[in-house]
């Protein structure tokens, strides 16, 4: 099975400026996660969408929102970028919602914030 | 608020010797608890985890540990090898809710 992959690898972007992140699960995963990880912070949870519903959300501003098609694949969005939001975006898939099972990470999304 | 804390944020060992990485946790809900592994450039892999009614549990070379009165896990390296070099994530789940994610270790093992 091929695992998570996650689209674009390396971005930059200025302050002020949106942009969107996508991630596409390990087929018959319905679950997808996406985390926040900068250093000294570790991962920080931003949101788990399930069957196209967001299920679980971190503790993270507005300008960060999410959303999941019909076929699984996610994508998260980012709003009026501002320089902390500098990290590796990861995603996440599961084959459940629920929190008792092995999430299978992507290789991550650098976004770099100017 | 860090529910899932990993206060030593390195730690080197020798090959052949025993890693240890600690990771403590506040909430007395958290009913499953796994370690990841990090190589640079790449998403974390999961490595081993083990349920809260269970103290214990290994895979091969790796052992994760759980003290529940102290709410306490710790992951178990023996022997160490250079390959085992990564940072190393414990995170913390309870039925229906997200994983909590520590801040991470970062292992390395000299040849």
């Amino acid at each position: 099975k091929a695992g998570v992959t996650q689209t674009p690898r390396y971005l930059i972007k200025t302050r002020g400026q949106q942009v969107t992140l996508s991630c596409s699960p390990i087929s018959g995963h319905r679950s997808v996660s996406w985390y926040q990880q900068t250093p000294g912070q570790g991962l920080q949870f931003l949101f788990e969408y399930f069957s196209e519903t967001q299920r679980n959300k971190g503790n993270f501003p507005g300008r960060f929102s999410g959303r999941q098609f019909s076929n699984s694949r996610s994508e998260m969005n980012v709003s009026t970028l501002e320089l902390g939001d500098s990290a590796l975006y990861l995603c996440a898939s599961s084959p459940v919602t629920g929190g008792l099972e092995t999430q299978y990470f992507g290789p991550g999304t650098r976004l770099l914030v100017l | 608020d860090q529910q899932v804390k990993q206060n030593s944020p390195s730690l080197s060992v020798q090959e052949g010797r025993i890693s240890i990485l600690n990771c403590d946790y506040t909430n007395s809900m958290f009913d499953y608890f796994l370690w990841y592994k990090k190589y640079p450039a790449e998403g974390p892999t999961f490595l081993i985890s083990i349920s809260s009614i269970k103290d214990k549990n290994e895979d091969g070379r790796f052992t994760v540990f759980l003290n529940k009165s102290a709410k306490h896990l710790s992951l178990h390296i023996v022997p160490s090898q250079p390959g085992d070099s990564a940072v190393y994530f414990c995170a913390a789940s309870f039925t229906g809710n997200q994983f909590y994610f520590g801040t991470g270790t970062s292992l390395t093992v000299i040849p």
